[in-house]
C-alpha cells in the first residue's frame, strides 16, 4: 500500500465550483505539504502544516485553503475554481531524519478547470 | 519567488554516456535534495546532501554542493534509457523547513 495517497487522481470541474483534494498518509509524519506543478515548472508550495494545530501559507496560497483534520489527513480546497488553477497537485510529508528533512510525495492529482 | 534554477532545461544523451545537471539557488540552506519525476507522476527522492557536505555518492549518482556559489550538480554515470525523466533540485531553507524547488531538467536517454 502507498504511504501517501491522494484522492481523486483526476478531476475535471467547471469555473466557480468548490473542489476538495484529499491527502492521507500512513507514515506517521507530522509535516505535510501541498504543491502545484505547472507544465515546464517546478513545484510551488501552496500551504504546509507542521502539526495538526499549525497551518502556514506558502508561495501561492491565494485562492486555496487547507484543513488538517488529523495527523494523517491534509485537505486542499479551491473555494471557487478558476481555469488558471488547472495543474498537477502534489501532497507531501516529511520527517526529521538524521537531522535533516526528507520529503515523500503522493502520486498527484490532475485537476482541470474548464 | 525564490525558486532555484536547473541548467540545462533539457538534455538528450546516448545510453552509456554521463549526464550532468546543475542547480542554483538563492538562500542559505540546511540541505539540498534531488528528485526524479517520470512524466506526470509523483516525485521520487534520490539523494540528500547537507550544507556541510561537498560531495555525496549513491550508486550511479554523484552530487556536489558548493555553498559559496549556491550551486549543486547531479551526475548520472553510465546512463540508461530508464533514466529518462525530469530531475529537480529542492532546497530546505535554513530556519524555515520549507522546500523550494527548481524548474527541473528534462533528461532523455536514447537507446
Amino acid at each position: 500500500d502507498a504511504d501517501v495517497t491522494q484522492t481523486p487522481r483526476n478531476r475535471i470541474t467547471k469555473t466557480g465550483k468548490r473542489i476538495m483534494l484529499e491527502c492521507s498518509q500512513t507514515k506517521g509524519h507530522d509535516r505535510m505539504y501541498w504543491y502545484r506543478q505547472d507544465p515546464g515548472l517546478g513545484l510551488r508550495l501552496i500551504y504546509y502544516s507542521f502539526d495538526v494545530k499549525d497551518i502556514n501559507k506558502g508561495e501561492i496560497s491565494d485562492g486555496y485553503s487547507v484543513s488538517r483534520q488529523a495527523q494523517a489527513k491534509f485537505s486542499l480546497s479551491l473555494e471557487s475554481a478558476i481555469p488558471n488553477q488547472t495543474a498537477l497537485y502534489f501532497c507531501a510529508t516529511s520527517v526529521l531524519s538524521g537531522g535533516e528533512h526528507e520529503q515523500f510525495f503522493g502520486p498527484g492529482t490532475r485537476l482541470t478547470v474548464l | 519567488s525564490q525558486q532555484g534554477e536547473e541548467d540545462p532545461q533539457a538534455l538528450s544523451i546516448q545510453e552509456g554516456e554521463n549526464a550532468t545537471m546543475n542547480c542554483s539557488y538563492k538562500t542559505s540552506i540546511n540541505n539540498l535534495q534531488w528528485y526524479r519525476q517520470n512524466s506526470g507522476r509523483g516525485l521520487v527522492h534520490l539523494i540528500l546532501i547537507r550544507s556541510n557536505e561537498r560531495e555525496k555518492h549513491s550508486g550511479r549518482l554523484r552530487v556536489t554542493l558548493d555553498t559559496s556559489k549556491k550551486s549543486s550538480s547531479l551526475l548520472i554515470t553510465a546512463s540508461r534509457a530508464a533514466d529518462t525523466a525530469s530531475y529537480f533540485c529542492a532546497t530546505d531553507e535554513r530556519g524555515t523547513y520549507k522546500y523550494i524547488f527548481g524548474t527541473g531538467t528534462r533528461l532523455k536517454v536514447l537507446a
